[in-house]
């Protein structure tokens, strides 16, 4: 069966603090991963699409990258505003499976 | 661009009645989706849309839920009648194609409560 593990669940950061975020996954015939913010009392926000394993996008202060095992969403020099969940969803010939998020809190 | 459009944006019912939920997707948005989200969880696909059809309602508990999407533009999602873990926020998704690696756009999402 198809598993999508986000880790950590949450994590508090200081401003200007860079750290990493884990989405991990066993899926048959993976065709790509998203990634997505989610504001509370929102809908998700789209970040990326990454569809082989080495590739790498970048926005602002976020970069996502791809393995054949798992994905990483790295934030650099984090601000109070990039408070959110960060939702990773895979891809498979036939449907999308989401993880459960890390909820990330930047302090000021 | 006007972004996907859900109402209503909340509503608290009691368990054993009836709720409809209405989404507009993005105008020339062929593929609309209706996710699940519990507290604490990611979305949960329920169905899937294109135009007027069915793609995928494997997920859907059809005993007590049901959605249409006539004339392939708006649709609606119904729940008859509602349990206590039927506690969720229902999102709609829209996307222009229907290959799932295409980024779906979510509305803000209808938050139920079941007392």
């Amino acid at each position: 069966e198809d598993q999508v593990t986000q880790s950590p669940e949450a994590l508090r950061l200081q401003e200007g603090e860079s750290s990493s975020l884990n989405c991990s996954y066993t899926v048959s015939g993976l065709r790509g991963l998203f990634w997505y913010r989610q504001d509370p009392g929102k809908g998700p926000e789209f970040l990326f699409t990454l569809y082989s394993a080495g590739e790498e996008k970048e926005k602002e202060r976020l970069k996502a990258t791809l393995t054949k095992k798992e994905s990483f969403l790295h934030i650099t020099a984090p601000k109070p505003e990039d408070s959110a969940t960060y939702l990773c969803a895979v891809i498979n010939d036939y449907k999308l499976s989401f993880g459960a998020g890390t909820t990330v809190t930047v302090r000021a | 661009e006007a972004g996907v459009a859900q109402s209503p944006r909340y509503k608290i019912i009691e368990k054993r009645q009836s709720v409809a939920f209405w989404c507009n997707p993005i105008s020339g948005h062929a593929t609309l989706y209706w996710y699940q989200q519990i507290l604490g969880q990611g979305p949960k696909l329920l169905i899937q849309f294109q135009n007027n059809g069915v793609v995928d309602d494997s997920q859907l508990p059809k005993d007590r839920f049901s959605a249409e999407r006539l004339k392939g533009v708006d649709s609606t999602l119904k729940i008859q009648p509602a349990k206590l873990e039927d506690s969720a926020v229902y999102l709609c998704a829209s996307s222009s194609r229907d290959t799932l690696n295409q980024p779906q756009h979510f509305g803000d999402g209808t938050r139920l409560s079941i007392l």
